[in-house]
């Protein structure tokens, strides 16, 4: 157990849908990523958090977005959903914003049908 | 931009040895990293490399990197079934962050 939660595990939901996936960071934790892992484009980064503030930004979509609240967890939601964005996202957390080690979540699986 | 390469598949007979290889591209990557991936699970961290290092040894692991082909390997002593995983490359290409480029990932069977 990496310390890092998720939630759901698991989400369906139609096109056009909008949804929110969330993350608690390990306790201590200040910064929190976002990765998206699809068949086609792999393992992706999307976009970093720390302490509240945006501190990175990597092939996000602008109909995706996230923000991470003063205690510390993040949600990123994902709005006009396309089939395309059927993935798991995964949540990493590390201590500061350049660490050499982050821990990864178990992931959400969103289908988009 | 970055990239980072590895073969898609890697079958071994328990026992043996495993070797995973990998090259990447960006030469100011400051770490690169070893992820296992179980079917159903999360990335765990395996293990890393500071870019000034040529190797580093962690129990049944060991990393070699050649800074100068821009090549990363893995090899997995005595590979046991529970070894069974795909193994992701990585780089750290974010000055500051840890905004990692990974591989397609690798897909490692044993066969017992």
């Amino acid at each position: 157990d990496s310390g890092v939660t998720q939630t759901p595990k698991h989400l369906i939901t139609a096109t056009g849908q909008r949804v929110t996936l969330r993350c608690s960071p390990r306790s201590g934790d200040l910064s929190v990523y976002w990765y998206q892992q699809s068949l086609d484009q792999g393992l992706q980064f999307l976009i970093q958090y720390y302490n509240g503030e945006e501190r990175a930004k990597g092939n996000i979509l602008e109909r995706f977005s996230a923000q991470q609240f003063p205690d510390l967890h993040s949600e990123l939601n994902l709005s006009s959903l396309e089939l395309g964005d059927s993935a798991l996202y995964f949540c990493a957390s590390s201590v500061g914003m350049g660490n050499t080690e982050a821990f990864f979540g178990q992931g959400t699986r969103l289908t988009v049908v | 931009g970055e990239d980072v390469e590895q073969s898609l598949f890697l079958s071994v007979r328990e026992g043996d040895s495993s070797v995973i290889n990998c090259t990447y591209t960006d030469s100011s990557s400051t770490y690169l990293y070893w992820y296992k991936q179980e079917p159903g699970a999360g990335l765990q961290l395996l293990t890393y490399i500071f870019s000034n290092m040529d190797m580093k040894q962690d129990q049944r692991l060991t990393v070699l990197l050649n800074k100068k082909d821009k090549h990363l390997s893995l090899r997995i002593a005595d590979t046991q079934t529970g070894d069974s995983a795909i193994y992701f490359c990585a780089e750290n290409f974010g000055a500051g962050s840890y905004q990692l480029t990974f591989g397609k990932g690798t897909k490692l069977s044993v066969i017992p």
